[in-house]
C-alpha cells in the first residue's frame, strides 16, 4: 500500500528565503507525482506534474525534483514571498491493479512566509 | 476555461435529510473522483469513476453513493447524512492516461450536518 509523507508539517520563514519542501513515498512504482497548493478553505491548485521518467520540472520560482529509486520528491521555492503562504500537498499516482490507478496524498506542509 | 464545478459550495443540513452534491467537468476527462478533507486526516478518497457507468469505492465509501451516467457529471449522494459526514468535499478529474493525467480539482463544498 502506497504511503506518502510530507516533512515538515509546518514551516515558517522570513520573506526572501529559498526553501525546500519534502515528499517521500514508499512504493517507487509510480506513474507520476503532482504538487498542489491549497489556500485556506479553497480547492487545490496544481503547481507541477512530474512524470515517472522525468527528474525535475520548473515553473517560475518553483522547481520540483523526483528521485523514484529513493522514493523522494522535493519542491524548491526561490525567493519566497508572503503570497506563497499556503498548504502544499504532494500526490503520487500509482498502479492499484488491473487497469486502475490510485492517487495517494500526503497530509501537506503548511508554509508561512513572514514579511 | 477548463474547470471542475461543484455545487453547492456551502450547505448546512440535518441528520437524515438526503442531499446531492453535483460535480461537472468540461475537459472530456474519463476519470473523476470524490475526496473529503478533514483536519489531521488529509484528503481521503470516497469514490472514483474510470468512465461512464464505471465506479468503484475509494478508502472511505461508507454512507455515500455516486453515479456516472454522463461523462461530464459525477454527483455525490448522501442518502441519510450523519454528523460525522461534516467535512470539506472535493471533486477532481483527469484524463485516463496514467503517465500524463494531471488532476484538476473543484473549489470544494463545505457540508455541515447537524
Amino acid at each position: 500500500k502506497q504511503e506518502v509523507t510530507q516533512i515538515p508539517a509546518a514551516l515558517s520563514v522570513p520573506e526572501g528565503e529559498n526553501l525546500v519542501l519534502n515528499c517521500s513515498f514508499t512504493d517507487s512504482a509510480i506513474y507520476n507525482l503532482q504538487w498542489f497548493r491549497q489556500d485556506p478553505g479553497k480547492g487545490l491548485t496544481s503547481l507541477l506534474l512530474i512524470q515517472s521518467s522525468q527528474r525535475e520540472q520548473t515553473s517560475g520560482r518553483l522547481n520540483a525534483s523526483l528521485d523514484k529509486s529513493s522514493g523522494r520528491s522535493t519542491l524548491y521555492i526561490a525567493a519566497s514571498q508572503p503570497g506563497d503562504s499556503a498548504t502544499y500537498l504532494c500526490a503520487v499516482k500509482s498502479d492499484s491493479g488491473g487497469s486502475n490507478y490510485k492517487l495517494t496524498f500526503g497530509k501537506g506542509t503548511l508554509l508561512t512566509v513572514n514579511p | 476555461e477548463a474547470q471542475v464545478t461543484q455545487n453547492p459550495r456551502y450547505l448546512i443540513t440535518v441528520t437524515g435529510k438526503k442531499l446531492t452534491v453535483t460535480c461537472s467537468q468540461n475537459m472530456n476527462h474519463e476519470y473523476m473522483s470524490w475526496y473529503r478533507q478533514d483536519p489531521g486526516l488529509g484528503l481521503r478518497q470516497i469514490y472514483y469513476s474510470m468512465n461512464v457507468e464505471v465506479t468503484d469505492k475509494g478508502d472511505v465509501p461508507e454512507g455515500y453513493k455516486v453515479s456516472r451516467k454522463e461523462k461530464r457529471n459525477f454527483p455525490l449522494i448522501l442518502e441519510s447524512p450523519s454528523p460525522n459526514q461534516t467535512s470539506l468535499y472535493f471533486c477532481a478529474s483527469s484524463s485516463l492516461t496514467p503517465n500524463t493525467g494531471e488532476l484538476f480539482f473543484g473549489e470544494g463544498s463545505r457540508l455541515t450536518v447537524l
